[in-house]
């Protein structure tokens, strides 16, 4: 089944202590992106990677660090974890390099709480 | 997410009848509007989209229409079922910028039986 996978879904940790959220496609789509989504303010784009190796910061990218090693994932790391960051967060991606805000896949999300 | 709703519109509707969910934007330079639909606990899903070169467009029981003088997007659904009880949102992709799309807050809409 083509699908976007995040791991883990439902994670509790405190503040500081470095997280690592997974997000794999297997689509072979080139374009990947990182999102949150908090009460009253829809989603917001956190890190975008445009091919392997290629990574661009989003509308709210503090606190936030991603990689692109592959084609198929897409890791987003918090070194230092703070309740700010507490959040529904989705993983997407979209098989159009140049064009993929037209037909994005999202993955089912992660909620992260920070103590 | 069950808590991202909680500071949502909510438009109630009863099974059957027809349901009209709005979306006003701020960028008359946005070319291209797309409405999601997230059902709880899952991601957003592409629904419907429209350009902004034109008025209407038509689905599978939904319908999109623009005006774009006033800035104003409207998704209809018709015969509204329970399995539409959702949070629907609009995205807006401005033009020269297809890498990007920005998203409404988002109306939560409940289907009652």
């Amino acid at each position: 089944e083509a699908q976007v996978t995040q791991n883990p879904r439902y994670l509790i940790t405190v503040t500081g202590k470095k997280l690592t959220v997974t997000c794999s496609q297997n689509m072979n789509h080139e374009y990947m992106s990182w999102y949150r989504q908090d009460p009253g303010l829809g989603l917001r784009q956190i890190y975008y990677s445009m091919n392997v190796e290629v990574t661009d910061k989003g509308d709210v990218p503090e606190g936030y660090k991603v990689s692109r090693k592959e084609k198929r994932n897409f890791p987003l790391i918090l070194e230092s974890p703070s309740p700010n960051q507490t959040s529904l967060y989705f993983c997407a991606s979209s098989p159009y390099g140049d064009r993929p805000a037209y037909e994005q896949y999202f993955g089912p999300g992660t909620r992260l709480t920070v103590t | 997410g069950e808590s991202v709703g909680l500071h949502l519109p909510t438009l109630s509707v009863q099974e059957g009848d027809n349901s009209i969910i709005n979306c006003a934007y701020s960028n008359s330079a946005s070319d291209y509007f797309i409405w999601y639909k997230q059902e709880s606990g899952k991601g957003p899903q592409f629904i419907i989209d429209i350009r902004s070169n034109m008025d209407k467009r038509q689905g599978q029981r939904v319908t999109v229409l623009l005006n774009k003088t006033v800035k104003h997007l409207s998704l209809q659904i018709a015969a509204t079922q329970p399995g539409d009880s959702a949070v629907y949102f609009c995205a807006e992709i401005l033009t020269g910028t297809a890498s990007k799309l920005t998203f409404g807050t988002g109306t939560r809409l409940q289907v009652t039986l």
